[in-house]
């Protein structure tokens, strides 16, 4: 079946450094892939998406690339602040299923100044 | 326009007792989705409700419930709670008007429930 796989957490970083956070995924068909961001006692909000193979999503100086060759959608930064500090998801909708959203198992990132 | 919002944002119920948990959609969209979030499972698929009907369905058993109402507004209920049932509820809403873009959700804050 359709799954997520993120890379475990916590992640600690210092501001500035730059952000990896590894996604990879099993689905059928070429569904649209997403970016969420829950900071702490927070719902989650969408931080970027990528609707097609090669897209590249990015908001905020986040960045992911839809890469079909390699099932994978690693979110990247290149400088990192403090208020970055989150739990970071990669989701992926089920095919024929648009309302239901499958969920990595998140990644916490810490960010010290 | 103003985001999805849920109330109750915080709940303390007792063990056999039942809740009922509050979604307003994002204006304009058709479809709103619920999610269970636990440390222990993480974020897990409840149900769907568009156009006031049950459209998917995540592995919950039935005391967990829900509806929508013609204005989208959706409700969940939990019926005989136990203390496993504590965890924060996400509703989410979505256009749902076909292509790719409806996919996108949009949360609420969440309802944190805690079951004593």
């Amino acid at each position: 079946g359709d799954s997520v796989t993120q890379m475990e957490g916590p992640v600690t970083l210092s501001e500035e450094a730059f952000l990896t956070i590894n996604c990879t995924y099993t689905a059928t068909g070429y569904p649209s892939l997403f970016w969420y961001v829950q900071y702490p006692g927070e719902g989650l909000q969408l931080l970027l998406k990528a609707t097609k193979a090669d897209d590249k999503g990015s908001n905020k100086g986040f960045e992911a690339t839809y890469r079909k060759e390699t099932t994978s959608f690693h979110l990247e930064k290149g400088s990192v602040q403090v208020s970055d500090s989150a739990v970071y998801f990669c989701a992926l909708p089920i095919y024929n299923q648009g309302g239901k959203l499958i969920f990595g198992q998140g990644t916490e990132l810490s960010v010290k100044p | 326009k103003a985001g999805v919002t849920q109330t109750p944002r915080y709940l303390i119920k007792t063990r056999g007792q039942q809740v009922t948990l509050s979604c307003s959609p994002i204006s304009g969209h058709r479809s709103v989705s619920w999610y269970q979030q636990t440390p222990g499972q993480g974020l897990q698929f409840l149900f769907e409700y568009f156009s006031e009907t049950q459209r998917n369905k995540g592995n919950f058993p039935g005391r967990f419930s829900g509806r929508q109402f013609s204005n989208s507004r959706s409700e969940m209920n939990v019926s005989t709670l136990e203390l496993g049932d504590s965890a924060l509820y996400l509703c989410a809403s979505s256009l749902s008007a076909g292509g790719r873009s409806s996919y996108e959700q949009y949360f609420g804050p969440g309802t944190r429930l805690t079951v004593t």
